[in-house]
This record gives structure tokens, C-alpha cells and sequence, in this order.
């Protein structure tokens, strides 16, 4: 079974930094593309960022693009996503997610399963 | 970027209803479309692929249909445990876009 667990959730300030983790167990990991997914409290799912399974490849959502950095540790089954000049619409739960395909959108593209989420609170 | 929209936005439904959502490609999407169920508290949880391929271990009374711009989820018959927020989702290019959803609730 596939389980996807996200960690590094925090409460930081606008302009600050965070990275967060997603560690993925029972797949190959690097066979598959990976997704950042998030949701602002009380509002619907928003696509933030992409990587290819070898991580040759990022895509990000226009709102993140230029301040988020995805990346993946293959070695680690490890996804991450650092945060940068953070903003009070980052606020969000993140979950990280399976894309069944080795590049994302090469094809019929899906997210599953989804981890738990962690939550970023962007506050001063 | 490809816009997607949800109608209705939320809805009354009894168990044992019949229920369908229909979700809006603002272009052609062909058949790269999903949906995916939320309950309160929880992460997504994906019942529809590829427009019209029911996920493994989903209930079979959820069906998609569609493709091009307009896309259906059915549900046959509703039960309790499917009162929950349900998103469409294109995978046609990125970025990936979801609709604004739509809440099932009980009558």
C-alpha cells in the first residue's frame, strides 16, 4: 500500500521561509511523478507544483512560480517543497500526491493517493 | 490556463437519490478529466479517472461520463457515507486546474 506522510507544517511570518517534506513509502518512488496540491481554509483544492520522477522536470502554478522550489530525494522516497517569500495567501493545508505517470501531464494524469496534509499558517 | 466550473455549487439529497454533478472545460480536454471525493478534515480521495474509469474500491453506484468540455459524475444511488464535497480536476496540461466544487449535503 501506498502512504504518502507530509511534515514540516508551521505558523511563519510574511517573508519567511519553510520547507516541507513528504516522506512515501511502499512504491518505487522515482518510477513516479509527484504533486503539490493545497487548500486555503474553508476554499477548494489548488494545484501549486509538479516534478517528473527522475526530477528533470518541475512545473509550478503562476501563483507560487519564482518563490517555491520543488524538488525530490529519490535515495529517500522523500518529495519536498521550500517556501520562500511567503505570503498570507499561502495559507493552507499542502498535500502532497501520486501522479500514476514518470512525467507529469504525458498522458491521462491523476492524483492518488494524497497524504494527511500539513498546515502553513502565513501570520504576523 | 484551462478553467474549469462545477454545477451546481451544493446540493440537498436524500439517501437513495439519484445525483448528478456536471463539471466544464473552459477548452477541450478530451478525456483528461477526474474527480475526487472530500470529507471535512480529510485529503481528497480520487473516484473517477480518465473521465469515466472508476478508481479500485470505489462503490460502483459512481459513474463518469463526457468528454471534450462537458463532464458528468453520477451517483446511482446516494448512501450516507457519500455526503461529502466532490471536485473535478483536468489533467489535459499544466497547470492542473479543479473546479470550485460541489457540497452534497442531507435533505
Amino acid at each position: 500500500e501506498v502512504q504518502l506522510l507530509e511534515s514540516g507544517g508551521d505558523l511563519v511570518q510574511p517573508g519567511g521561509s519553510l520547507r516541507l517534506s513528504c516522506a512515501a513509502s511502499g512504491l518505487t518512488f522515482s518510477n513516479y511523478a509527484m504533486s503539490w496540491v493545497r487548500q486555503a481554509p474553508g476554499k477548494g483544492l489548488e494545484w501549486v507544483s509538479a516534478i517528473s520522477g527522475s526530477g528533470g522536470s518541475t512545473y509550478y502554478a503562476d501563483s507560487v512560480k519564482g518563490r517555491f522550489t520543488i524538488s525530490r530525494d529519490n535515495s529517500k522516497s522523500t518529495l519536498y517543497l521550500q517556501m520562500n517569500s511567503l505570503r498570507a495567501e499561502d495559507t493552507a493545508v499542502y498535500y502532497c500526491a501520486k501522479d500514476p505517470l514518470f512525467e507529469a501531464a504525458a498522458g491521462p494524469d491523476w492524483f492518488d493517493p494524497w497524504g494527511q496534509g500539513t498546515a502553513v499558517i502565513v501570520s504576523s | 490556463d484551462i478553467q474549469m466550473t462545477q454545477s451546481p455549487s451544493s446540493l440537498s439529497a436524500s439517501v437513495g437519490d439519484r445525483v448528478t454533478i456536471t463539471c466544464r472545460a473552459s477548452q477541450s480536454i478530451s478525456s483528461y478529466l477526474n474527480w475526487y471525493q472530500q470529507k471535512p478534515g480529510k485529503a481528497p480521495k480520487l473516484l473517477i479517472y480518465a473521465a469515466s474509469s472508476l478508481q479500485s474500491g470505489v462503490p460502483s453506484r459512481f459513474s463518469g461520463s463526457g468528454s471534450g468540455t462537458d463532464f458528468t459524475l453520477t451517483i446511482s444511488s446516494l448512501q450516507p457515507e457519500d455526503f461529502a464535497t466532490y471536485y473535478c480536476q483536468q489533467s489535459f496540461n499544466t497547470p492542473f486546474t479543479f473546479g470550485p466544487g460541489t457540497t452534497v449535503d442531507i435533505k
